[in-house]
């Protein structure tokens, strides 16, 4: 059974970085492509970035571009996120997304960790 | 980039009624679409991938159909379970892009 657990989400000052993890299992980690969406306060949802799982190519939303980098450590089945230069309207909850197969979609999800930008 | 137009933005129906929740896209594009349900204070699940393919473990009663740049999500008979927002979502070209959302509610 695939499972997804985020963590590293806090509190944190405009200006500052936090870097958000996703423990991985259930499945061959290194063959899938992962994302990151994130999801406002009572707001819809917003794609973040993504890491191919076979070209480790990676693509990232304009609004996080030069902010976030993604990576991801197969030997560790982890998913990260770096984001730095954080700003208010990065406030939400960021989700870790697993693709379903080839193609980079969000077939399987994790419960999210919450990011606060506040002074 | 691919907009994503849902619609309605919200609904209210009777329980056994038929559901359909519509998605635009702002440009032709191949059949990856998919839909999710999000319940509040949960993570979104996935329903639907390549606009037609029902993902493992989903009840029969979601469908999806469409192509070009309309698509769509039917529940079949509506149940008080089925309460949620549902997202259509395009995986076609990045960035990957979200429709706005419908919120389903019981009547």
């Amino acid at each position: 059974e695939v499972h997804l657990l985020e963590s590293g989400g806090g509190l944190v000052q405009p200006g500052g970085s936090l870097r958000l993890s996703c423990a991985a299992s259930g499945f061959t980690f290194s063959s899938y492509a992962m994302s990151w969406v994130r999801q406002a306060p009572g707001k819809g949802l917003e794609w973040v970035s993504s890491f191919s799982g076979r070209t480790s190519s990676t693509y990232y939303a304009e609004s996080v571009k030069g902010r976030f980098t993604i990576s991801r450590d197969n030997s560790k089945n982890t998913l990260y996120l770096q984001m730095n230069s954080l700003r208010a309207e990065d406030t939400a909850v960021y989700y870790c997304a697993k693709a379903s197969g080839v193609i980079i979609d969000f077939g399987y999800w994790g419960q999210g960790t919450l990011v606060a930008v506040s002074s | 980039d691919i907009q994503m137009t849902q619609s309605p933005s919200s609904l209210s129906a009777s329980v056994g009624d038929r559901v359909t929740i519509t998605c635009r896209a702002s440009q032709s594009m191949s059949n990856y679409i998919a839909w999710f349900q999000q319940k509040p204070g949960k993570a979104p699940k996935s329903l639907i991938y390549d606009a037609t393919s029902l993902q493992s473990g989903v009840p029969s009663k979601f469908s999806g159909s469409g192509s070009g740049t309309d698509f769509t999500l039917t529940i079949s008979s509506l149940q008080p379970e089925d309460c949620a927002t549902y997202y259509c979502q395009q995986y076609n070209s990045f960035p990957l892009t979200f429709g706005g959302g419908t919120k389903v509610e019981i009547k």
